[in-house]
Order: structure tokens, then C-alpha cells, then sequence
């Protein structure tokens, strides 16, 4: 089946602009998780979701960010007004059930680069 | 708050040739313990991951780790690489338990270079 897609895969954007990433998880995954990942790092938890209710956010550096999953399936992470720092890899992971978080799949990530 | 460290940056082994990639981790409560691998272009894979029970976890493609409490560690080893293990690993760790949250606290990654 169907891996967790995500689009775009690559993004270059001018600084100021607003941007916004997709994430299609697993079909029947209940749980999404987003991280940001920059280079030479391991991914850094930015917030998560069960069905479409936002559980934590905690992770969202400021509030530029946001994040939504209106239907419980695919889900939005916008960043508003963007700046060079937010250059990153985006990656976004689905769980197929809440009482087990680390059953998480990953997505292929987002690369954005912010000029 | 819990926090990983990948004791080394990058780790260049010759095929066959066993290899042992460190983590070290500190934590006020109890934890969940993972390896996932990252392929080039490709999104976070599973390896292997120890929740309670036998300290001695094995994973996939001949990956095993050991569950050290007293030394926090969580080192991850193989007997004998193939070219095809080149990849990036990264250790992590999340609060044990539902009341623990799902936030998963991942190391900087220990790239693994395998040679013939």
C-alpha cells in the first residue's frame, strides 16, 4: 500500500512570503506527527495530531507556524512570513494507533528553502 | 525533559566488518528507545525499538541494540556490514507511557559509511 506522501518535495521561497506543506498520511492512521529536520541534525518534534484534533504544539517555534488536520486525515503545516532560518527539512510521520506513538512512518520530507 | 546524544558523527567501516554506533541518553522518567535508519532520499525507517522486558533487542537487516540502564546507553550494533548499511542512524528516545506524551527526542544521527 501506499506509503505517507508529502508535497511539495522540494520548495524554494523568497523571504517574506507565506508557505504551506502537505502531508497525506497511511490511509486509517489516526495519529500525525510533523518534525523539522535541519542539516546535520535529527528531526525536532514541532507538534501532532490524533484524528484532527491537535494535541500538542508545543514544538512550533513561534507563532509564524501552524499546523491543521481539518478531516482528521490530510493535514497543513504554514509558515507565515517566512525567514532564512526556517530553511529545513520538513517531514511529517503517521501512527496507526494513539496508544502506540512510536509506531510512527515517515514520510519522504519537504525541503524548503527560504532565499 | 529527555535528551540523546550520538557519540559520534560519522562511523567509516569496511564490509564485513562489525560496528557499534553509541547513544547515550538522559531522562527524569522512564523511556522508550528506538534506532531508526535514513536512507538517502528517503523518509525514517524503523530499525529496532525497546519498550520493557529483555534488554537485548534485534531488529531488522541483522541490527541489534542493548539496553544498558545504569550507563543510559543504547548502543546499536551489527556483526558483519554491507555496503548496503551506508545510511544515517539516529537514536531516540520518548517518554514511556500514554501520560509520558508522544514526543519523540531524536540524536543529531551517526552517518555509517560502509566500504569495500
Amino acid at each position: 500500500g501506499a506509503g505517507v506522501s508529502q508535497s511539495p518535495r522540494y520548495k524554494v521561497t523568497k523571504r517574506g512570503q507565506d508557505v504551506a506543506l502537505r502531508c497525506d498520511p497511511i490511509s486509517g492512521h489516526v495519529s500525525l506527527y510533523w518534525y523539522r529536520q535541519a542539516l546535520g541534525q535529527g528531526p525536532e518534534f514541532l507538534t501532532y495530531f490524533n484524528y484532527e484534533a491537535q494535541q500538542d504544539k508545543s514544538g512550533l517555534p513561534n507563532d509564524r507556524f501552524s499546523a491543521e488536520r481539518p478531516e482528521g486525515s490530510i493535514s497543513t503545516l504554514t509558515i507565515q512570513r517566512t525567514e532564512q532560518r526556517d530553511s529545513a527539512m520538513y517531514r511529517c510521520a503517521s501512527s496507526p494507533r494513539t496508544s502506540k506513538p512510536y509506531e510512527q512512518y515517515f514520510g519522504p520530507g519537504t525541503r524548503l528553502t527560504v532565499t | 525533559a529527555q535528551s540523546v546524544t550520538q557519540l559520534d558523527s560519522q562511523v567509516p567501516v569496511f564490509e564485513e566488518a562489525p560496528v557499534e554506533l553509541r547513544c547515550n541518553y538522559s531522562s527524569s522518567v522512564s523511556v522508550y528507545l528506538f534506532w531508526y535508519v535514513q536512507y538517502p532520499n528517503q523518509g525514517l525507517q524503523l530499525l529496532l525499538k525497546y519498550l520493557s522486558g529483555s534488554t537485548l533487542v534485534k531488529g531488522i537487516n541483522g541490527f541489534e541494540a542493548e539496553f544498558n540502564k545504569s550507563q543510559t546507553s543504547f548502543h546499536l550494533r551489527k556483526p558483519s556490514v554491507h555496503i548496503s548499511d551506508t545510511a544515517e542512524y539516529f537514536c531516540a528516545v520518548s517518554p514511556a507511557g500514554h501520560t509520558g506524551g508522544f514526543k519523540t527526542i531524536f540524536g543529531a544521527g551517526t552517518r555509517l559509511f560502509v566500504k569495500a
